[in-house]
């Protein structure tokens, strides 16, 4: 069964320092990742996804992501920290297999002291 | 254009009762997904709609929880003989299609609290 790991529940940054949110996956077929961002009182909203295509990945608001297949992570960056970031990140995984059900970690707690 | 709504947004009952949680996805959406998300932790998967039928129920906990799509769009989540346990965000999500890549869509989500 695959599993997703985010290592740190919370995360704290000054702004406009480097964000840097883990996220290992444990899968023998390399899945699909993605990763949300959950705003107080929001829904999740995607940042971005790999699909197998480019292994580095552009999503929204600045955020990018890298898959490594020999590190089996997919870490969430940002150059600079904006006070706005400040929200609830999740990695998911979809394995091919098990049709199209998202399975999450249990998310990291972004922090950006002024 | 519209997103994905949940009704309520709130729902406080007492254990044992039954509650029903609707969801309204985006229109022309033909998947549908249920998740439960308890508090300090990950959404989970309950089930996934294809049209009106349920294509995977399998992330449903025991027989107490029914979901149901009858045309294709609304979906209700429905829970019998509340427990405390039950207590947690659900939230409802679509996407185009089932792709295994299609992005899911989520709503605010219901917040039940059982007493």
């Amino acid at each position: 069964a695959q599993s997703v790991t985010q290592l740190g529940s919370h995360v704290s940054v000054s702004e406009g320092a480097l964000v840097l949110l883990r996220c290992n996956y444990s899968s023998s077929v390399p899945p699909y990742l993605f990763w949300y961002v959950q705003y107080p009182n929001q829904g999740l909203q995607l940042l971005l996804k790999y699909t197998s295509a480019a292994t580095l990945v552009k999503g929204i608001n600045g955020f990018e992501a890298e898959f490594k297949k020999s590190e089996t992570s997919f870490h969430l960056t940002k150059p600079s920290a904006h006070m706005s970031d400040a929200a609830e990140y999740f990695c998911a995984v979809i394995q091919e297999t098990s049709g199209s059900r998202l399975t999450f970690g249990e998310g990291t707690q972004l922090t950006v002291n002024p | 254009g519209a997103g994905v709504s949940q009704t309520p947004s709130n729902k406080v009952t007492e254990k044992g009762k039954y509650v029903e949680l609707r969801c309204d996805p985006i229109s022309g959406h033909t998947a549908l997904y249920w998740y439960r998300q308890s508090l300090g932790q990950g959404p989970e998967f309950l089930i996934y709609f294809q049209g009106t039928g349920a294509a995977d129920d399998s992330g449903l906990p025991n027989d107490r929880f029914f979901a149901v799509r009858p045309e294709g769009s609304v979906s209700t989540l429905k829970i019998q003989r509340t427990e405390r346990g039950d207590s947690a965000v659900y939230l409802c999500a679509s996407s185009p299609r089932t792709g295994t890549t299609d992005t899911q869509y989520f709503g605010p989500g219901t917040r039940l609290t059982v007493l």
